[in-house]
């Protein structure tokens, strides 16, 4: 079946600017995670949303960055007024529910701000 | 807080050497227990993981690795490399379907 999706695969923003970064998870799983993937911070947990629980956002690195899932389905990751420093690949994963506890992830954005 | 460890940042290996690769973490309660490998230019995909049970688990590959409780240790084990398996390797815990705290990872090379 098909995997995770995201898109854009690439992003050159200008510093300042707003993104949104979307991902689409593996029909069926009722929870999503967004990580991102630096050189110098390695794989770092941003946020997490389970059905129709409170997002837990305790990764999110300032209030310039928030996310939505919409549906219970896709999700978009907002970065306001972006920075060099959040220049990262930004990683989208998706998982089952019923005790399956492995994460299934995408490819990835690929976010550089000039 | 939880905290993941990997021994090594960058292995280099001759084909059909052997390989482990260390991974302790950081955590009283229960959890669980992955490695991920991230192939040149392709997205982290689940090589092994643990949840219960045999300590000893058997992934893709011909990888393995195994748990040991009393040193909070989750190595990584391949009898005998591939050029194929160059890759990075990252090794992550949970506690049970929350967020993933991964290694900061381990560059493999395998020298053909």
């Amino acid at each position: 079946g098909a995997g995770v999706s995201q898109s854009p695969s690439n992003k050159v923003t200008e510093k300042g600017k707003d993104v949104e970064l979307r991902c689409d998870p593996i029909s069926g799983h009722t929870a999503l995670y967004w990580y991102r993937q630096s050189l110098g911070q390695g794989l770092e947990f941003l946020i997490y949303f389970q059905g129709n629980s409170a997002p837990d956002k305790s990764g999110l690195p300032s209030d310039r960055f928030s996310a939505e899932r919409t549906g219970g389905s896709v999700s978009t990751l907002t970065i306001q007024r972006t920075q060099q420093e959040d220049s990262a690949v930004y990683l989208c994963a998706s998982r089952g529910s019923g005790g399956a506890y492995e994460q299934y992830f995408g490819p990835g954005t690929r976010l550089t701000v000039t | 807080a939880q905290s993941v460890s990997q021994h090594n940042h960058h292995v280099i290996l001759s084909e059909a050497a052997s390989l482990e690769l260390g991974c302790n973490y950081s955590y009283g309660g229960t959890v669980n227990l992955f490695w991920y490998v991230q192939y040149p230019g392709q997205h982290l995909q689940l090589l092994l993981k643990y949840f219960s049970g045999d300590p000893l688990v058997k992934g893709i590959k011909g990888f393995e690795a195994e748990f040991i409780k009393s040193k909070f240790s989750f190595n990584l084990r391949k009898p005998s490399v591939q050029w194929s398996d160059t890759a990075e390797y990252f090794c992550a815990v949970d506690n049970q379907g929350g967020k993933l705290i991964f290694g900061q990872g381990t560059e493999l090379s395998v020298k053909p």
